[in-house]
């Protein structure tokens, strides 16, 4: 079946630096991956949107100087937070759609992040 | 810019119980409307969508049906056990249109 893993699924990291963050489609090809943000008592904030061989597309309030992406093929993205400080801790979700299931975006389980 | 609204904040049911969720959303043309769940310590999970007006998706003995004249997409299922404990989110497209825009999410608790 079709599947998103990420990784990791924890991390805490010491205020000012930095954490990268993976997800990896499995069982299809993921041509656009969405990365989004779920703080705590707040719903998901989508940061950006990577397809493949298109420009990365920011949301408001995210920046690639802040949350740089990759996403060099169909089964891997990866992002990460630099500088990361107390508002950034959150769930870092990876919603990854492409041939599989209608299009609907399969998520991972996420990456817990918490900033020291 | 479009969005979607979830009414209900938290649903306390016992099992057995019939469930609704109310989702509406505002938005242009037909945009595709989705719902996922989410588990404690997991990511959301698909649970289905629907397209067009009057398509019904369904899983899992849930089903919503698209409504384009109130412009809703509620949640409902005719009987609820406690494996259903879990935090119910409605969605559409955002403006790129592979993105999502989540509602604020319903926390469903079902007791024994």
């Amino acid at each position: 079946g079709a599947l998103v893993y990420q990784y990791p699924r924890r991390t805490i990291c010491k205020s000012g630096t930095s954490m990268r963050m993976e997800c990896q489609a499995v069982g299809f090809q993921a041509t656009s991956v969405a990365w989004y943000r779920q703080s705590p008592q707040k719903t998901f904030e989508l940061i950006a949107l990577s397809t493949v061989n298109s420009a990365i597309k920011y949301e408001q309030n995210f920046t690639q100087e802040k949350f740089p992406i990759s996403h060099p093929n169909l089964s891997f993205s990866s992002m990460t937070v630099l500088n990361a400080y107390l508002e950034d801790r959150g769930l870092y979700l990876c919603g990854a759609s492409g041939t599989y299931n209608n299009q609907a975006p399969l998520f991972g389980e996420g990456t817990r992040l918490s900033v020291l | 810019g479009d969005s979607v609204t979830q009414t209900e904040g938290q649903v306390a049911l016992s099992e057995e119980d019939f469930l609704t969720i109310h989702c509406n959303y505002s938005a242009s043309g037909y945009p595709a409307l989705f719902w996922y769940v989410q588990y404690p310590g997991e990511g959301p999970q698909f649970l289905f969508r629907a397209s067009r007006d009057k398509e019904k998706g369904s899983s899992r003995g849930f089903e919503a049906t698209y409504d384009k004249g109130t412009t809703s997409f509620h949640l409902r299922k005719a009987s609820v056990q406690e494996s259903d404990s879990a935090v119910y989110y409605c969605a559409l497209p955002n403006n790129y249109a592979q993105g999502l825009t989540f509602g604020l999410g319903t926390r469903v608790s079902v007791f024994p």
